[in-house]
């Protein structure tokens, strides 16, 4: 149980291209998802909270309007990079929480891999 | 605020040696605590948690962490590892409840390499 899958696994863009990128929890209802990104040798870095229904809460820093996020049901949310460029190139993760085993956990997807040419 | 620190960045190891990954957190409220591992090019996977009740927990793959409160410490142990425990390993918390529950905070991570 608690699974979480994201699609794709790795993408390619052209810069100024926007980029989609799917959070799904297979097997239970995850009232929260978080986001991830993950740059080479460092630890996760939390981007945004979003829980289904409502806005996502962005961490400071990052700017909303360029990585748009939508949570329209209790088993998907997207991230979408808009107006992608090479530092956006980065490993981003996505986390579910609630309805699982334990509504005190995250569970985690297995990645995306963005690269911005 | 709340921060988690790993001691080490890396630990070398030969296979069948008992391992300790350090991580102490700071909070000044109650805290639950986490250990992940990233294997290359994925996502994380639980290891095991801390909630609440006995301060030594079990995890999956032979790993147990101890939470010390007076220490503020959850230090990850195996007895005895294998090669395919080489991975990076992520210590996090999250406050218990507020308007941040559920937010976890992440140490930089350990790299765990361990030789034959």
């Amino acid at each position: 149980g608690a699974v979480v899958s994201q699609h794709p696994s790795w993408v390619i863009c052209k810069s100024g291209t926007s980029v989609k990128i799917e959070c799904r929890s297979l097997d239970f209802q995850a009232t929260t998802m978080f986001w991830y990104r993950q740059f080479p040798k460092q630890s996760l870095m939390l981007m945004a909270t979003s829980n289904e229904g409502s806005k996502a809460t962005y961490e400071q820093g990052v700017e909303k309007d360029k990585f748009l996020i939508n949570h329209a049901s209790l088993t998907l949310s997207t991230l979408t990079v808009t107006s992608a460029h090479p530092e956006d190139s980065s490993f981003y993760i996505c986390s579910a929480r609630g309805g699982g085993p334990s509504t005190d956990t995250q569970y985690f997807g297995p990645g995306t891999r963005l690269t911005v040419l | 605020a709340q921060s988690v620190t790993q001691l080490d960045s890396q630990v070398p190891v030969f296979e069948e040696a008992p391992v300790e990954l350090r991580c102490n957190y700071s909070s000044s409220v109650s805290v639950y605590l986490f250990w992940y591992v990233q294997y290359p090019n994925q996502g994380l996977q639980l290891l095991l948690k801390y909630l609440s009740g006995s301060t030594l927990v079990k995890g999956i793959n032979g790993f147990e962490a101890e939470f010390n409160k007076s220490q503020t410490s959850f230090h990850l142990r195996k007895p005895s590892v294998h090669i395919s425990d080489t991975a990076e390993y992520f210590c996090a918390s999250t406050w218990v409840g507020g308007t941040s529950y559920g937010k976890l905070t992440f140490g930089q991570g350990t790299i765990l390499t361990v030789h034959p």
